[in-house]
């Protein structure tokens, strides 16, 4: 699987956007990009996932780079509810292990 | 509500004390899986199952057992716990393998002594 790289922590204030970014400079043709969250030792929450092209739905935007070594989650009006720790996985779509968590990026969403 | 129950939420024991920690979803997902989480080793998965009567190793299969008998149970067995296996464990379902999107239940803090 390649190998993610996000920063460990990162505030926004209530109401901006918040944007996330992932580094996966290793990532290869038939890998997609997951983003999950997990508030607080509960359990982790999907949040959108892509392989080339950017996605939305109601809860983010994804946006991938051309050569696809980077990507950034965008959350667009971030609340208090929305602070929680997201990782950014990268792994082939198969019946295996689907998700192996790394560190993750600790978001504070401030008043 | 579309959910994934698991209990108990919270259990300490004792080490060789056989266990069991139940998983139950409600949206006629085929695959099902466990989780553990622990510090500065993020999610590894233990088990899981393509469907009734269809299971696999994860990464972390030693020391535990699963079952599928019927489509929305995943029980996780601990046969004979070890402190080691001390950890947060979460159940997670999903529609097939072919779906991308899965769904956790709220986690078991097992603590064995």
């Amino acid at each position: 699987d390649a190998k993610t790289t996000q920063p460990p922590s990162m505030d926004c204030a209530e109401g901006r956007a918040a944007n996330l970014p992932c580094n996966h400079s290793t990532i290869s043709g038939n890998e997609y990009v997951y983003w999950y969250r997990q508030i607080h030792s509960q359990g982790p929450q999907y949040i959108i996932h892509g392989l080339k092209n950017n996605e939305t739905n109601e809860m983010a935007s994804l946006i991938i780079t051309e050569d696809r070594k980077s990507s950034t989650l965008i959350l667009p009006h971030a609340t208090l509810r929305d602070t929680a720790v997201y990782y950014c996985i990268v792994r082939i779509h198969n019946a295996g292990n689907m998700l192996t968590f790394g560190g993750g990026t600790r978001l504070m969403v401030k008043p | 509500e579309a959910q994934v129950t698991q209990n108990p939420r919270y259990l300490i024991t004792v080490t060789g004390k056989k266990l069991t920690v139940t998983c139950s979803q409600n949206m006629n997902h085929e695959y099902m899986s466990w989780y553990r989480q622990d510090p500065g080793l993020g999610l590894r998965q233990i088990y899981y199952s393509m469907n009734v009567e269809v299971t696999d190793k994860g990464d972390v299969p030693e020391g535990y057992k699963v079952s599928r008998k019927e489509k929305r149970n995943f029980p996780l067995i601990l046969e004979s716990p070890s402190p080691n296996q001390t950890s947060l464990y979460f159940c997670a379902s999903r529609w097939s393998d072919r779906v991308h999107e899965q769904y956790f239940g709220p986690g078991t803090r097992l603590t064995v002594t």
